[in-house]
């Protein structure tokens, strides 16, 4: 099992471009969470997708945005970069229907804005 | 309401000492604590988490001690060894499942000295 894998695992990107991260769940699992860290904070929920909708959604931006894909895999967008956006955003994955502790983290992948 | 105050944000304790770290909520609603353990370049795990209907849960050398009047609850690390030396986070959901979006404290970086 490979559990949840992020991709990339680090960008480098300027104020004002587009970025796409990509999350590919835990096998059995079909709902994707993604949360943003900033340095020395703890995540902060940004959104949680399932049959392939936003299900709930945090206080963030419409520059936030993602998708979910058949195969459950999800992209969380961010448009328009800010310097405020450099964070480590994490992936989670559960499967519906399960207990809050069936909730496993991706490594993460770490955004460097410029 | 929707905040989970985490303290000390940083800790150096003693090879074999314990380690304690607080945790203080608001929302009532709240119904699952957990705790994250997190590795630089990791996503957070789960550690151990305790539901609002017990005052303690231990599994091996982690306790969780809950206050339901107080509204907190602690993480203690007996006999505390280097491999624990990571950053910990408490956290809160509400709703019971898997999809319940968690809310983080702000983290706790644990130095273990040998």
């Amino acid at each position: 099992d490979a559990g949840v894998t992020q991709s990339p695992t680090h960008l480098i990107k300027t104020r004002g471009q587009q970025v796409t991260l990509r999350c590919s769940p835990k096998s059995g699992h079909d709902t994707v969470s993604w949360y943003q860290q900033a340095l020395g904070q703890g995540p902060q929920f940004i959104f949680q997708y399932y049959e392939e909708e936003e299900r709930q959604r945090g206080n963030f931006p419409d520059r936030f945005s993602g998708h979910q894909f058949p195969n459950y895999s999800s992209e969380l967008n961010v448009n328009a970069l800010l310097l405020g956006d450099s964070a480590l955003y994490l992936c989670a994955s559960s499967p519906r229907g399960g207990r809050q502790e069936t909730q496993y983290f991706g490594p993460g992948t770490r955004l460097l804005v410029l | 309401q929707q905040q989970v105050k985490q303290s000390p944000q940083s800790l150096i304790v003693q090879k074999g000492g314990i380690s304690i770290i607080n945790c203080a909520y608001e929302n009532t609603a709240f119904d699952y604590f957990p705790w994250y353990q997190q590795f630089p370049g990791k996503g957070p795990a789960l550690l151990i988490a305790i539901r609002p209907d017990v005052s303690e849960k231990k599994e091996g050398r982690f306790t969780i001690s809950f206050n339901k009047s107080a509204k907190q609850f602690s993480l203690h690390i007996m006999d505390s060894q280097p491999g624990d030396s990571a950053t910990y986070f408490c956290a809160a959901s509400t709703g019971g499942s898997s999809a319940s979006k968690i809310i983080f404290g702000s983290g706790t970086r644990l130095s273990i000295r040998p």
